[in-house]
């Protein structure tokens, strides 16, 4: 079966311009996470989807960050006014469910690479 | 501190060498633990789950001390296909407030 999706790729953007990265995750998988990653860098956990809903986003870096989940499904993470700080692969994850008491592997998107220039 | 820390490596061993990584996390309400495996500019996958009996797949054993807050991986008879960067994660949190937190990681390089 189809695997965690995103797009795009890549995507290569000015300063100061918003970029919307989208993540389709697999079918049936309610809990949905958007990390993102810095050249040899760990993942850095931005934000958890449960159903529509984020219960919390402390995770964000900042209010120019914006994450949405719509019909349990797709998600987008918006940023607003890039910065070259911004520059990261943005990573997508998907599992069956998130906090429930139980371990739950989360399969990874391919990712997408932001570049700003 | 860091939520989750581990063995700073890179670990340079031979083939059929038994290699340990070790990983600590600080917040006592973790609830749940695993390894997973990225490999150069691929995206992360899961190794194995992390069991407080500890557990054993092939080649690889993870442990968890709940009570030092600490997490292995034992790799035997080490293959070249094991190179790759090995990752500590641990869930923290519940419905009110949910995370992961991935350790920055281990490199492994095994050599011929």
């Amino acid at each position: 079966g189809a695997g965690v999706s995103q797009s795009p790729s890549n995507k290569v953007t000015e300063k100061g311009k918003d970029v919307e990265l989208r993540c389709d995750p697999i079918s049936g998988h309610t809990a949905l996470y958007w990390y993102r990653q810095s050249l040899g860098q760990g993942l850095e956990f931005l934000i958890y989807f449960q159903g529509n809903s984020a219960p919390d986003k402390s995770g964000l870096p900042s209010d120019r960050f914006s994450a949405e989940r719509t019909g349990g499904s797709v998600s987008t993470l918006t940023i607003q006014r890039t910065q070259q700080e911004d520059s990261a692969v943005y990573l997508c994850a998907s599992s069956l469910d998130g906090y429930s008491g139980d371990i739950y592997e989360q399969y990874f998107g391919p990712g997408t690479r932001l570049t700003v220039t | 501190r860091k939520e989750v820390e581990q063995d700073p490596g890179p670990f340079n061993v031979p083939e059929g060498a038994t290699v340990a990584f070790n990983c600590t996390y600080s917040n006592s309400a973790s609830q749940s633990f695993f390894w997973y495996r990225q490999d150069c500019r691929k995206e992360p996958k899961l190794l194995m789950s992390v069991y407080s009996s500890g557990n054993e797949d092939g080649r690889f054993t993870a442990q968890l001390n709940r009570a030092s807050q600490y997490i292995s991986l034992l790799i035997r008879d080490s293959k070249l296909s094991d190179s790759a960067t090995y990752l500590c994660v641990v869930n923290i949190g519940d419905t009110g407030g949910f995370k992961t937190i991935f350790g920055a990681g281990t490199r492994l390089f095994v050599k011929a």
